[in-house]
């Protein structure tokens, strides 16, 4: 079935680094999009992308939508601790069809 | 507004038994979706349900089934269940249509089967 590779599958920062992380797919996606999840909490929706190449920020953040439509990419700027939480990917194959296909996820632990 | 609802929040169940976890949607939201998530296999889509029809079904046994009322609300059943069930299962609910995959989860509901 589709897959979606997430890398790194943590991260150890300082408060006030960047941070990039990324998701590729030997698939193609119509839609990718950006869960952050908190302890004892659902997924809640970061960034939804729905064109190739498409770049969108969401404050401190931005992802972007690969022109092959296989890859995506989530950065965060100047990091605080509320950051702190597993980010998840998810790329959806048809628009219209509510199932996706989520990364593994990447597990962000950021030192004040 | 009124989040995702899920209930039970915890469970604990042993083999053999089933269990049926329930979801409300947010006001408005006709499509409901179930997701399994364990910390092996991550987050995995089990089946979406709008206007009270399953419209797509994940990779699962014929154990895990669900359902849909007419005001929306979604139930999910695992009948026999086996010590590999054990996880967070999660509802999703969204407006079906333009820009879908914008999906709002619940909670989840923890089971766990000894």
């Amino acid at each position: 079935g589709q897959q979606l590779n997430q890398s790194p599958q943590s991260m150890f920062i300082q408060e006030g680094e960047d941070v990039s992380m990324n998701c590729t797919s030997s698939s193609i996606f119509n839609t990718w999009l950006w869960y952050k999840q908190e302890p004892g909490e659902g997924p809640v929706l970061l960034i939804a992308l729905y064109k190739a190449g498409e770049l969108t920020s969401n404050g401190r953040l931005t992802a972007q939508f690969g022109i092959t439509r296989k890859d995506s990419f989530l950065n965060i700027s100047a990091s605080i601790p509320s950051d702190v939480g597993i980010y998840f990917c998810a790329g959806q194959a048809f628009q219209g069809a509510q199932k996706l296909v989520f990364g593994q996820g990447t597990r962000l632990t950021i030192n004040p | 507004k009124a989040g995702v609802t899920q209930t039970p929040r915890y469970l604990i169940k042993t083999r053999g038994q089933q269990v049926t976890l329930s979801c409300s949607p947010i006001s408005g939201h006709r499509s409901v979706s179930w997701y399994q998530q364990t910390p092996g296999q991550g987050l995995q889509f089990l089946f979406e349900y709008f206007s009270e029809t399953q419209r797509n079904k994940g990779n699962f046994p014929g154990r895990f089934s669900g359902r849909q009322f007419s005001n929306s609300r979604s139930e999910m059943n695992v009948s026999t269940l086996e010590l590999g069930d054990s996880a967070l299962y999660l509802c999703a609910s969204s407006i079906r249509g333009a820009n879908t995959g914008e999906l709002f989860f619940g909670e989840g509901s923890r089971l766990t089967v000894l």
